[in-house]
């Protein structure tokens, strides 16, 4: 059974700090690595994908990925009041398959 | 580029009966998976359409069902509805190579009670 894991939170940092989103996954030959924010009552929009080991910027938004540790986390940048939302990190099985897992996420709260 | 769309956005249903929800993809975008959200399951995977065959399957009973067209719209059924039915179904479309870095991107989901 492939597991993602993330801490259910909430998170919550003050506006304009630094939020560390965490990811562990159970399966070495997952490939494909995606962040999605969802707002309450909202469905989840894709806030960044990665696929090799290292750091991929976007904005305020950077994922880091570590295939070895099977860890890959989110940092948000300067956070504002409207990054609060669940964080939910996903994982797509590995070649020949098009199986994506999700974690149950993590509530990040950013106080004003 | 349009988005994913789905039909209905909200459903009121009593239990035994049945519901049908339609998602259309991103243009272009062959595969269709379903999703069950509830706030105490999280996003459990219920099925993956590509060109119109069922692809992969989750761990739902048999009253859950799906189907899609060959312009790739895809449908799901939920026959005697029950009570723990009520959440959002989420639908997303990606291209389905699995040879590629695909991503998902989801609809805006179906809300759906069960009274």
């Amino acid at each position: 059974q492939k597991e993602v894991e993330q801490n259910s939170g909430p998170l919550s940092v003050p506006e304009g700090a630094i939020a560390s989103l965490n990811c562990t996954y159970s399966d070495r030959v997952s490939q494909s690595f995606f962040w999605y924010r969802q707002y309450s009552g909202k469905s989840p929009e894709l806030i960044m994908s990665i696929y090799s080991n290292g750091d991929k910027e976007d904005g305020r938004f950077t994922a880091q990925l570590n295939k070895a540790s099977q860890y890959v986390s989110l940092l948000i940048r300067d956070s504002q009041p409207s990054d609060s939302a669940t964080y939910l990190c996903a994982v797509r099985e590995g070649y020949g398959f098009n199986k994506f897992y999700f974690g149950s996420g993590t509530k990040l709260n950013v106080k004003p | 580029k349009a988005g994913v769309t789905q039909t209905p956005r909200y459903l009121i249903k009593t239990r035994g009966q049945q519901v049908t929800l339609s998602c259309s993809p991103i243009s272009g975008h062959r595969s269709v998976s379903w999703y069950q959200q509830t706030p105490g399951q999280g996003l459990q995977f219920l099925f993956e359409y590509f060109s119109e065959t069922q692809r992969n399957k989750g761990n739902f009973p048999g009253r859950f069902s799906g189907r899609q067209f060959s312009n790739s719209r895809s449908e799901m059924n939920v026959s005697t509805l029950e009570l723990g039915d009520s959440a959002l179904y989420l639908c997303a479309s990606s291209w389905g190579d699995i040879l590629s870095t695909d991503t998902q991107y989801f609809g805006p989901g179906t809300r759906l009670t069960v009274l």
